[in-house]
């Protein structure tokens, strides 16, 4: 199976700070990664596919970077409501697998 | 609007039987993807199984952790795909998600807002 390794596992961040968060696997998954935010209480939505697209409605200071093993997603411009956690997950091969998650609070 | 519902969550004993249903609409099921995926209490994400369309002959993968165990299923005729839990066991509980595969792809655009699954004596 492919591991994710996600960092950090929580983080905190001034409104209006840029934030990243990192995702390595344990092998080359060749782009196949996605982003999901999960706000408290909620079902996860799709930020980031294919490593770098934004998923449609998303806002434009979410974007994903990276190659191999090691990717990542960064928020521009904080915002009250990207308080969340954030979750890798690699689609290059079976069984699916998601990172451990990144907690996201506002300072 | 695209909407997944999901249903027949509840409290079992180790060892019974559930069986999870999820309502679909707004968009054309039937050469769409589905996903089971679920969340134990405070932790991460676990995909559990995708069941394929017609034209993949409606091929099932599971998660290793389930294997032989559950059993994914779709009606087409109906726009449910549905999670049979056979042997249930403790760390079976969490909340299970329906998620749609995006454009025939492994990652999911919708996800329904969950049935909670409690297994315990």
């Amino acid at each position: 199976d492919i591991q994710m390794t996600q960092s950090p596992a929580s983080l905190s961040a001034s409104l209006g700070e840029t934030v990243t968060i990192e995702c390595r696997a344990s092998e080359d998954i060749y782009n196949g990664l996605a982003w999901y935010q999960q706000k408290p209480g909620k079902s996860p939505q799709l930020l980031i596919y294919n490593a770098n697209s934004l998923h449609t409605g998303v806002p434009s200071r979410f974007s994903g970077s990276g190659s191999g093993t090691q990717y990542s997603l960064k928020i521009n411009s904080l915002q009250s409501e990207d308080v969340a956690s954030y979750f890798c997950q690699q689609y290059y091969n079976y069984p699916l697998t998601f990172g451990s998650g990144t907690k996201l609070e506002i300072k | 609007e695209v909407q997944l519902v999901e249903t027949g969550g509840g409290l079992v004993r180790p060892g019974s039987s559930l069986k999870l249903s999820c309502a679909t609409s707004g968009f054309t099921f039937s050469n769409t993807w589905m996903n089971w995926v679920r969340q134990a209490p405070g932790k991460g994400l676990e995909w559990v199984a995708l069941i394929k369309d017609k034209y993949s002959n409606y091929e099932a993968n599971y998660a290793e952790s389930v294997k032989g165990r559950f059993t994914v299923s779709r009606d087409d005729s109906k726009s449910r795909v549905y999670l049979q839990m056979n042997t249930l066991r403790d760390q079976d509980t969490a909340t299970y998600y329906c998620t749609r595969a995006f454009n025939y792809g492994y990652f999911f655009d919708y996800w329904g807002q969950g049935v909670m699954v409690t297994v315990s004596s």
